[in-house]
């Protein structure tokens, strides 16, 4: 069946870099692309940054360019988000999303979630 | 970015009233908006995209409406199982969600 399958959970130290990967199957991985989204305790979801799959290009938030890069490995139908330069208040649940056309114009299906806590 | 605005951020029914959330853009996004169901602990789920295509396998009591810059989600007949949050996401530009809206008994 159709699965986005994150790696565990992290806890990293602020100034710290943490990458989830998200491993897709029973699908055509080029055929999608995959967004990225965060959700901190108590409050809504937030749009991180996107890949295409088929082409590896990209698209982020503002919030979090510079900071953030999503990858994607064909041979693996792995797509992978990298958060550098950790802050408390990227204490977040991360997830991955199945993506049709662009950044979130149709995210069908979402991973279980990694949660990423920064503490000292 | 565009703001999304929802509307209540709660309300409490009961099984089998029918239920209307609504969602403003602080400008026009045509119909590319989408409305989530997310229950605690759990990812969210797409009920409608494209403001009121009804995603595959979703009950049809769940409908979306609207264009531009207004936009609805109804449940018709509200089910045990429709206690959740609903977030509207707007994909016209950068991707941004709303606010979030908490149906409790």
């Amino acid at each position: 069946q159709v699965q986005l399958v994150q790696s565990g959970a992290e806890v990293k130290k602020p100034g710290a870099s943490v990458k989830v990967s998200c491993k897709a199957s029973g699908y055509s991985f080029t055929n999608y692309g995959i967004s990225w989204v965060r959700q901190a305790p108590g409050q809504g979801p937030e749009w991180m940054g996107w890949i295409s799959a088929y082409n590896g290009n990209t698209d982020y938030a503002q919030k979090v360019q510079g900071r953030v890069t999503v990858t994607s490995d064909t041979s693996t139908s792995t797509a992978y988000m990298e958060l550098r330069s950790l802050r408390f208040d990227d204490t977040a649940v991360y997830y991955c999303a199945r993506d049709s056309g662009g950044a979130m114009v149709k995210v069908d299906m979402w991973g279980q979630g990694t949660m990423v806590t920064v503490s000292s | 970015d565009i703001q999304m605005t929802q509307s209540p951020s709660s309300l409490s029914a009961s099984v089998g009233d029918r239920v209307t959330i609504t969602c403003r853009a602080s400008q026009s996004i045509s119909s590319n908006l989408n409305w989530f169901q997310q229950k605690t602990g759990k990812a969210p789920k797409l009920l409608i995209y494209s403001a009121s295509s009804l995603q595959s396998g979703v009950p049809s009591r769940f409908s979306g409406s609207g264009f531009g810059t207004d936009f609805t989600l109804t449940i018709s007949s509200l089910q045990p199982e429709d206690f959740a949050c609903y977030y509207c996401q707007q994909s016209y530009s950068t991707p941004t969600f709303g606010g979030g809206t908490k149906v409790e008994i």
